[in-house]
């Protein structure tokens, strides 16, 4: 059972533009939520976090936005660089299940063209 | 900050054989440490959380006792693939979580190729 979704597989988007990826979750548990970059054949990468608590978190050129009650939240990059190429990951804890134990997206993988 | 190292990057084994991979926190103090594994073009499936000092806690469908996790110091955990098959073959892929912290920071990675 798939409690984390990231519908679209891919995305493709120009240099400069602003990249947006969804994530939507199941379980109205979920009170975490963590975004993750990842390249092929390297783990991934801790890129920015949100709390139920906030519907905002911003970092540099990456925002998250959360919205409960739709059970959805986006990640915007921009502007988007080539080196922003790779998978990304959303992922979605309960602070009611095991410490730390996270559900993870499938991925979407962003391209990002010159 | 939060740099978390695996070791070895890739090992290829023979089927039958046990190859351990290990998992170090270099810079934090890691409390819980996860073991994740990787089908390609798939997403990260949690195997086992592992807290210091205690026994890991496996996921469903995880054998553990064909995949061994050691977490003995703040700093260092172990899974170990005991009697390797072909089908073990996989990205193996560790995190570690720091006391009161919820974000996990993941190693590189352990490409393991069973002949």
């Amino acid at each position: 059972d798939q409690q984390v979704k990231q519908n679209s597989p891919s995305l493709s988007v120009q240099e400069g533009r602003i990249s947006i990826l969804n994530c939507d979750y199941t379980n109205s548990m979920f009170d975490y939520f963590l975004w993750y970059k990842k390249y092929p054949a390297e783990g991934p990468t801790f890129l920015i976090s949100i709390s139920s608590i906030k519907d905002k978190n911003e970092d540099g050129r990456f925002t998250v936005f959360l919205n409960k009650s739709a059970k959805h939240l986006s990640l915007h990059i921009v502007p988007s660089q080539p080196g922003d190429s790779a998978v990304y990951f959303c992922a979605a804890s309960a602070s009611t299940d095991s410490w730390g134990k996270f559900q993870f997206g499938a991925g979407t993988q962003v391209v990002v063209t010159p | 900050g939060a740099v978390v190292s695996q070791h070895p990057s890739w090992v290829i084994c023979k089927s039958g054989t046990s190859v351990k991979i290990e998992c170090r926190s270099l810079d934090f103090q890691a409390t819980t440490m996860f073991w994740y594994r990787q089908f390609p073009k798939q997403s990260l499936m949690l195997m086992a959380t592992s807290n210091e000092g205690s026994k890991a806690t496996y996921e469903q469908g995880v054998e553990k006792d064909k995949f061994l996790i050691n977490h003995a110091s703040l700093t260092l955990s172990t899974l170990t693939v005991t009697s390797a098959h072909p089908e073990d073959s996989s990205f193996y892929i560790c995190s570690a979580s720091a006391s009161g912290r919820r974000e996990q920071y993941f190693g590189p990675g352990t490409r393991l190729t069973v002949t």
